[in-house]
């Protein structure tokens, strides 16, 4: 079973609106850490944000925003007044911190894929 | 240079040849990592070194050969590939795999590999 499911594969907005990009995780551990990865055309993994399962208070980066729920395993990832430069595929992750666990492994969603247009 | 650079950028190969793919990190890491990224496939994990010794080998094709003789270089050696080992290859680094720490891993802008 996949660990972390990024239901959304492409989503389209214009400009200045909002998009929320959804992940939903399955661990049986009770510490672990989710991130989200911004990847532009270029190829590179950019580092957005960690949060580690013991906080769940949300957290605002700018026009960025992350909103982690336990209750429902999930782990959303707002951008607010979208810009063409977000354009990228974004990707969220989890990583399972108790012994037996494969340590620094990294496990990700498929990716969802975001265009924004002018 | 800064962060996790990754050398060539691009690299076209014939099934017969031998590459290498290298990878630096300038974020004084002691854990570093190979990863594969297919079209339309999650990314994979390749490889992990921790301190230079290699942690994981996630059932990785004889074809590929790593190397880590330092905790800033990591070089992954490529022989007869198959076309289907055409992908991007995505390096990270970490601070440490110790105990049951997960620290945040940051990647490198990947070799482009296109094998003919």
């Amino acid at each position: 079973a996949q660990k972390v499911t990024q239901a959304q594969t492409e989503i389209s907005v214009v400009e200045k609106e909002d998009v929320t990009l959804d992940c939903v995780y399955e661990t049986r551990d009770t510490t672990y850490y989710l991130f989200w990865y911004k990847q532009p055309p270029s190829g590179e993994l950019v580092f957005l944000i960690r949060r580690n399962s013991f906080d769940e208070q949300n957290e605002i980066s700018g026009r960025y925003s992350w909103n982690f729920q336990k209750s429902t395993s999930s782990f959303n990832f707002t951008i607010t007044a979208s810009q063409v430069v977000d354009s990228a595929v974004y990707f969220c992750a989890l990583s399972e911190a108790e012994r037996g666990s494969t340590l620094g492994r990294l496990y990700f969603g498929r990716g969802t894929q975001l265009t924004v247009w002018p | 240079e800064t962060g996790v650079t990754q050398t060539p950028r691009h690299l076209v190969m014939g099934m017969t040849n031998k590459k290498s793919l290298k990878c630096e990190q300038h974020l004084g890491h002691n854990a570093m990592y190979w990863y594969k990224q297919s079209a339309k496939k999650p990314l994979e994990l390749m490889f992990v070194y921790n301190f230079k010794e290699q942690t994981e080998n996630n059932s990785v094709p004889s074809r590929f050969s790593p190397e880590c003789p330092n905790s800033s270089h990591l070089f992954l050696h490529l022989h007869t590939l198959q076309p289907e080992d055409s992908a991007l290859y995505l390096c990270a680094s970490s601070q440490t795999l110790a105990g049951s720490s997960t620290d945040t891993q940051y990647f490198g802008p990947g070799t482009r590999l296109t094998v003919l």
